[in-house]
Protein backbone atom coordinates (compact mmCIF):
# COMPACT_ATOMS: atom_id res chain seq x y z
CA UNK A 1 0.00 0.00 0.00
CA UNK A 2 2.23 3.29 -1.56
CA UNK A 3 -0.07 5.93 -0.04
CA UNK A 4 1.55 9.04 -1.74
CA UNK A 5 4.81 9.07 -3.42
CA UNK A 6 6.79 12.16 -4.34
CA UNK A 7 9.54 11.86 -6.82
CA UNK A 8 12.35 13.01 -6.81
CA UNK A 9 13.46 12.36 -3.20
CA UNK A 10 16.68 15.30 -3.46
CA UNK A 11 17.40 17.54 -6.51
CA UNK A 12 20.08 20.24 -6.65
CA UNK A 13 19.08 23.04 -9.43
CA UNK A 14 20.83 26.21 -10.70
CA UNK A 15 19.28 29.22 -10.56
CA UNK A 16 17.20 29.55 -14.03
CA UNK A 17 17.02 25.91 -14.11
CA UNK A 18 13.32 24.71 -14.22
CA UNK A 19 12.08 21.07 -12.92
CA UNK A 20 8.88 19.06 -12.41
CA UNK A 21 8.24 17.38 -8.94
CA UNK A 22 5.40 14.55 -9.28
CA UNK A 23 3.06 13.44 -6.61
CA UNK A 24 0.75 9.86 -6.98
CA UNK A 25 -1.38 9.01 -4.76
CA UNK A 26 -3.66 5.44 -4.73
CA UNK A 27 -6.29 6.02 -2.22
CA UNK A 28 -8.33 7.57 -5.01
CA UNK A 29 -8.75 10.95 -2.94
CA UNK A 30 -10.55 13.61 -4.43
CA UNK A 31 -8.10 17.03 -2.90
CA UNK A 32 -4.43 17.00 -3.12
CA UNK A 33 -2.17 19.78 -1.96
CA UNK A 34 1.52 20.96 -2.08
CA UNK A 35 3.05 23.11 0.45
CA UNK A 36 6.33 24.02 1.44
CA UNK A 37 7.84 23.85 4.92
CA UNK A 38 10.99 26.43 5.94
CA UNK A 39 12.86 26.20 8.99
CA UNK A 40 10.58 27.72 11.90
CA UNK A 41 7.66 28.33 9.39
CA UNK A 42 5.75 25.45 9.22
CA UNK A 43 3.86 23.85 6.72
CA UNK A 44 2.52 26.59 3.89
CA UNK A 45 0.34 25.87 1.27
CA UNK A 46 1.60 26.35 -2.58
CA UNK A 47 -1.05 25.10 -4.56
CA UNK A 48 -3.98 22.89 -4.08
CA UNK A 49 -6.69 20.98 -6.50
CA UNK A 50 -10.02 19.61 -5.42
CA UNK A 51 -10.79 17.54 -8.24
CA UNK A 52 -9.10 16.01 -11.60
CA UNK A 53 -8.76 19.60 -13.98
CA UNK A 54 -8.75 21.78 -11.00
CA UNK A 55 -6.07 23.97 -9.53
CA UNK A 56 -6.42 27.10 -6.55
CA UNK A 57 -3.60 28.89 -5.57
CA UNK A 58 -2.73 28.63 -1.68
CA UNK A 59 -0.94 30.89 0.54
CA UNK A 60 2.47 31.25 -1.62
CA UNK A 61 1.88 30.60 -5.15
CA UNK A 62 4.28 33.12 -6.93
CA UNK A 63 7.31 30.85 -9.13
CA UNK A 64 5.06 27.72 -9.01
CA UNK A 65 2.82 26.01 -11.45
CA UNK A 66 0.90 23.25 -11.18
CA UNK A 67 -1.24 20.54 -12.94
CA UNK A 68 -3.98 18.04 -12.34
CA UNK A 69 -4.83 16.05 -15.67
CA UNK A 70 -5.23 12.82 -13.84
CA UNK A 71 -6.93 12.29 -10.63
CA UNK A 72 -3.99 10.20 -9.27
CA UNK A 73 -1.44 12.77 -10.07
CA UNK A 74 -0.89 16.62 -9.30
CA UNK A 75 2.19 17.82 -10.43
CA UNK A 76 4.57 21.07 -9.30
CA UNK A 77 6.35 22.80 -11.60
CA UNK A 78 9.24 25.42 -10.92
CA UNK A 79 9.51 27.51 -14.51
CA UNK A 80 13.15 29.63 -13.10
CA UNK A 81 14.19 28.30 -10.31
CA UNK A 82 15.71 30.62 -7.79
CA UNK A 83 17.51 30.37 -4.44
CA UNK A 84 14.27 31.56 -2.31
CA UNK A 85 12.73 28.09 -3.53
CA UNK A 86 15.18 26.03 -1.29
CA UNK A 87 13.04 24.47 0.50
CA UNK A 88 11.44 21.04 1.62
CA UNK A 89 8.49 20.57 -0.58
CA UNK A 90 5.45 17.94 1.04
CA UNK A 91 2.74 16.64 -1.52
CA UNK A 92 -0.63 15.73 0.40
CA UNK A 93 -3.85 14.37 -0.13
CA UNK A 94 -7.22 13.69 1.60
CA UNK A 95 -11.35 13.01 1.32
CA UNK A 96 -13.68 15.28 2.11
CA UNK A 97 -16.45 14.19 4.25
CA UNK A 98 -17.22 11.50 6.63
CA UNK A 99 -15.74 9.49 7.38
CA UNK A 100 -12.36 10.28 6.13
CA UNK A 101 -12.64 13.90 7.51
CA UNK A 102 -10.15 15.28 5.71
CA UNK A 103 -7.54 13.67 6.95
CA UNK A 104 -4.18 14.63 5.01
CA UNK A 105 -1.97 11.71 4.06
CA UNK A 106 1.83 13.26 3.65
CA UNK A 107 4.35 12.02 0.99
CA UNK A 108 7.51 11.51 2.21
CA UNK A 109 8.78 14.87 1.08
CA UNK A 110 11.52 16.29 -2.12
CA UNK A 111 14.61 18.20 -0.72
CA UNK A 112 15.26 21.04 -3.03
CA UNK A 113 18.46 23.13 -2.89
CA UNK A 114 18.82 26.16 -5.35
CA UNK A 115 22.06 27.26 -6.11
CA UNK B 1 -6.39 37.16 8.18
CA UNK B 2 -5.31 33.51 9.51
CA UNK B 3 -3.12 32.53 11.86
CA UNK B 4 -2.14 30.22 13.92
CA UNK B 5 -0.01 30.24 17.29
CA UNK B 6 1.93 27.65 19.11
CA UNK B 7 4.90 27.68 21.50
CA UNK B 8 8.14 27.03 19.48
CA UNK B 9 9.69 24.73 21.99
CA UNK B 10 9.03 22.82 24.87
CA UNK B 11 10.81 20.48 27.25
CA UNK B 12 9.60 17.18 29.34
CA UNK B 13 10.52 14.40 31.23
CA UNK B 14 10.03 10.81 30.25
CA UNK B 15 6.87 9.47 31.81
CA UNK B 16 5.42 13.13 32.62
CA UNK B 17 2.01 14.42 31.21
CA UNK B 18 3.05 17.39 28.69
CA UNK B 19 0.45 19.75 27.21
CA UNK B 20 0.91 21.74 24.03
CA UNK B 21 -1.04 24.55 23.06
CA UNK B 22 -2.99 26.20 20.18
CA UNK B 23 -4.91 28.95 19.54
CA UNK B 24 -6.28 29.70 15.50
CA UNK B 25 -7.94 32.39 13.99
CA UNK B 26 -9.50 31.53 10.51
CA UNK B 27 -11.88 33.12 7.65
CA UNK B 28 -13.74 29.40 8.19
CA UNK B 29 -13.69 26.62 10.61
CA UNK B 30 -14.53 22.72 9.72
CA UNK B 31 -12.34 21.14 12.40
CA UNK B 32 -8.82 21.52 13.92
CA UNK B 33 -6.32 19.07 12.75
CA UNK B 34 -2.93 18.08 15.01
CA UNK B 35 0.43 16.19 13.01
CA UNK B 36 3.12 14.77 14.73
CA UNK B 37 6.33 15.01 12.59
CA UNK B 38 9.63 13.53 12.98
CA UNK B 39 12.95 15.17 11.46
CA UNK B 40 12.96 14.95 8.16
CA UNK B 41 10.18 12.71 8.27
CA UNK B 42 6.60 13.37 6.79
CA UNK B 43 3.89 14.89 9.62
CA UNK B 44 1.52 12.36 10.43
CA UNK B 45 -1.55 12.26 11.75
CA UNK B 46 -2.22 12.23 15.43
CA UNK B 47 -6.30 13.68 16.07
CA UNK B 48 -9.16 15.69 14.82
CA UNK B 49 -11.98 17.76 16.65
CA UNK B 50 -14.68 19.75 14.92
CA UNK B 51 -17.05 20.02 18.17
CA UNK B 52 -15.98 21.13 21.29
CA UNK B 53 -14.07 18.87 24.15
CA UNK B 54 -11.87 16.35 24.51
CA UNK B 55 -10.66 13.41 22.08
CA UNK B 56 -8.99 10.71 23.55
CA UNK B 57 -6.77 8.01 21.24
CA UNK B 58 -4.49 6.12 23.90
CA UNK B 59 -1.61 8.14 25.55
CA UNK B 60 -3.03 10.91 23.19
CA UNK B 61 -6.13 13.74 23.67
CA UNK B 62 -6.93 16.81 22.05
CA UNK B 63 -9.53 19.20 23.08
CA UNK B 64 -11.13 22.07 21.14
CA UNK B 65 -13.02 25.02 22.02
CA UNK B 66 -14.24 26.69 18.97
CA UNK B 67 -15.58 29.99 21.17
CA UNK B 68 -12.40 30.48 22.01
CA UNK B 69 -10.07 29.72 19.15
CA UNK B 70 -7.78 27.06 21.35
CA UNK B 71 -6.97 23.83 21.17
CA UNK B 72 -4.72 21.57 22.90
CA UNK B 73 -2.74 18.37 22.50
CA UNK B 74 -2.30 16.71 25.92
CA UNK B 75 0.56 13.85 26.13
CA UNK B 76 0.69 11.46 28.67
CA UNK B 77 3.66 8.96 29.69
CA UNK B 78 6.04 10.22 27.61
CA UNK B 79 8.42 8.06 25.54
CA UNK B 80 11.77 9.20 24.46
CA UNK B 81 10.09 8.75 20.57
CA UNK B 82 7.27 11.29 21.81
CA UNK B 83 10.47 14.12 20.93
CA UNK B 84 9.15 15.35 17.71
CA UNK B 85 7.16 18.62 16.59
CA UNK B 86 4.07 18.82 16.56
CA UNK B 87 1.59 20.90 14.29
CA UNK B 88 -1.97 22.29 14.73
CA UNK B 89 -3.28 23.06 11.58
CA UNK B 90 -6.98 24.44 11.17
CA UNK B 91 -9.13 22.98 8.23
CA UNK B 92 -11.11 26.63 6.35
CA UNK B 93 -13.68 24.43 4.79
CA UNK B 94 -11.50 21.62 3.51
CA UNK B 95 -9.88 23.18 0.96
CA UNK B 96 -7.12 25.54 2.19
CA UNK B 97 -5.57 24.28 5.45
CA UNK B 98 -3.69 26.79 7.79
CA UNK B 99 -0.85 25.22 9.73
CA UNK B 100 0.70 26.41 12.13
CA UNK B 101 4.87 26.86 12.88
CA UNK B 102 4.94 23.81 14.97
CA UNK B 103 6.43 22.68 18.87
CA UNK B 104 9.57 21.12 18.56
CA UNK B 105 8.89 18.64 21.93
CA UNK B 106 11.95 17.47 23.51
CA UNK B 107 11.55 13.91 25.84
CA UNK B 108 14.08 13.89 28.27
CA UNK B 109 15.53 10.92 29.92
Amino acid sequence: NAGVTQTPKFRVLKTGQSMTLLCAQDMNHEYMYWYRQDPGMGLRLIHYSVGEGTTAKGEVPDGYNVSRLKKQNFLLGLESAAPSQTSVYFCASSSPGHPAKNIQYFGAGTRLSVL
Amino acid sequence: GQNIDQPTEMTATEGAIVQINCTYQTSGFNGLFWYQQHAGEAPTFLSYNVLDGLEEKGRFSSFLSRSKGYSYLLLKELQMKDSASYLCAADNYGQNFVFGPGTRLSVLP
